[in-house]
């Protein structure tokens, strides 16, 4: 079964600054993907980035970067450039095939993001 | 175009009664989601729907939630009777592809407190 483990319940940040919130996992997978999802105050919970497993190249999108390290199954999320509007809920989750052939997502605890002015 | 909708998004009930919450998915989409998250842990898989059919129902916790997709658009999760424990945040998600690779596209949730 797979795990996922965020250590950080919560972090806060200075607008314009730079933050990483940490994810580890667990799998005997070897090809996976991986997924930072954010949620705001209030509001739906949307697909902040992916990494495939083969890639060894991090992914990227805008000011949301990861470090991915696949020998040491870590997979952090860095924001740069902090806006109030990245105030959330961040979760780690990692698609795994159940035995209904199903894939299910399993989430990390989640950590608490402030933005602060 | 319009994402996941789920009603309601607040639900107060007391212990033994009934709830119903909905779900919408995105036009299309045939895989649909639940995931809960009760007060202080993960968020749990309940189930997955393709289409009107039951692909996977190995997280729904015993035989007082029952799920339903008629017609294999929206979806609804009743919770009959209603226990304290079921306190927590349903979430739908919806994706087309049912692969590793779908980014789910989430509702915003249903918050049920069972007092």
């Amino acid at each position: 079964a797979q795990t996922v483990t965020q250590s950080q319940p919560e972090m806060s940040v200075q607008e314009a600054e730079t933050v990483t919130l940490s994810c580890t996992y667990d799998t005997s997978e070897n090809n996976y993907y991986l997924f930072w999802y954010k949620q705001p105050p209030s509001r739906q919970m949307i697909l902040v980035i992916r990494q495939e497993a083969y890639k060894q190249q991090n992914a990227t999108e805008n000011r949301f970067s990861v470090n991915f390290q696949k020998a040491a199954k870590s997979f952090s999320l860095k924001i740069s450039d902090s806006q109030l509007g990245d105030t959330a809920m961040y979760f780690c989750a990692f698609p795994g095939l159940s035995g209904a052939g199903s894939y299910q997502l399993t989430f990390g605890k989640g950590t608490k993001l402030s933005v602060i002015p | 175009e319009a994402g996941v909708t789920q009603f309601p998004s607040h639900s107060v009930i007391e212990k033994g009664q009934t709830v119903t919450l909905r779900c919408d998915p995105i036009s299309g989409h045939d895989n649909l989601y639940w995931y809960r998250r009760v007060m202080g842990k993960e968020i749990k898989f309940l189930l997955h729907f393709v289409k009107e059919s039951k692909q996977d129902e190995s997280g729904m916790p015993n035989n007082r939630f029952l799920a339903e997709r008629t017609g294999g658009t929206y979806s609804t999760l009743k919770v009959q009777p209603a226990e304290l424990e079921d306190s927590g945040v349903y979430f739908c998600a919806s994706s087309q592809s049912r692969g590793a690779r779908a980014g789910y596209t989430f509702g915003s949730g249903t918050r049920l407190t069972v007092v």
